[in-house]
């Protein structure tokens, strides 16, 4: 079956740490997405990731991808409220479609 | 200009009533898609068109129907609507390995 996890599911910071969403697939891929949702809206493309050690950065958000361990990671670094939102990682299969993660939802505490 | 746009963006409905959701994109994207997001934040597929042809019909009840005129847009038709049914249902439309989601359509049985 193919599967997405990601963890932690919910996820309250403090202002200015630093914290890691994990996102592991169950078989093969080598094309992960990150994913933002603000609530009521709709999903803003993040990062692509396409290639095993492939890193990409944007401002506090660093994506990593490791396709011999079936693990992608979202790093945040010193949160600032502006982060609260719903993050989803997606993995394609190679079948055209995404599967999608369950979503962490972050909640960036002044 | 909007890259997927989706209308409507909210339906309330009554349970036992057939409603239509339509999007389009004018990306020159061939492949278009419907996921489907519950009250759970969980997003699905639901259906996949490349090019006006099927490609993606998930365990979808048969009440859905989509339905591709042309590779720009995918209209999705819902028979007898069901409480079930209520949730967010996502457009998306994709060109290689990039993805653009709509805006989304709430739909709410009552």
């Amino acid at each position: 079956e193919l599967k997405v996890e990601q963890n932690p599911l919910f996820l309250s910071m403090q202002e200015g740490k630093n914290y890691t969403i994990y996102c592991n697939y169950s078989t093969t891929s080598d094309r992960l997405y990150w994913y933002r949702q603000d609530p009521g809206k709709s999903l803003e493309s993040l990062f692509v990731l396409l290639s095993n050690g492939a890193v990409k950065q944007e401002g506090r958000l660093m994506a990593s991808l490791d396709t011999k361990a079936r693990l992608s990671t979202l790093h945040i670094t010193a949160a600032v409220h502006d982060l609260s939102a719903t993050y989803f990682c997606a993995v394609n299969f190679g079948n055209e479609k995404l599967t999608f993660g369950t979503g962490t939802r972050l909640t960036i505490i002044p | 200009d909007t890259a997927v746009s989706q209308t409507p963006k909210y339906l309330v409905t009554q349970m036992g009533n057939d409603k239509s959701i339509k999007c389009e994109q004018n990306l020159g994207h061939d492949t278009m898609y419907w996921y489907k997001q519950d009250s759970k934040k969980f997003l699905k597929i639901m259906f996949s068109y490349n090019n006006k042809e099927l490609i993606i019909n998930e365990t979808v009840p048969n009440r859905f129907s989509p339905k591709s005129p042309d590779k720009a847009h995918l209209n999705l038709h819902i028979n007898s609507l069901e409480l079930g049914d209520s949730a967010v249902y996502f457009c998306a439309s994709s060109l290689r390995v990039f993805y653009t989601f709509g805006s989304g359509t709430r739909l709410t049985v009552v």
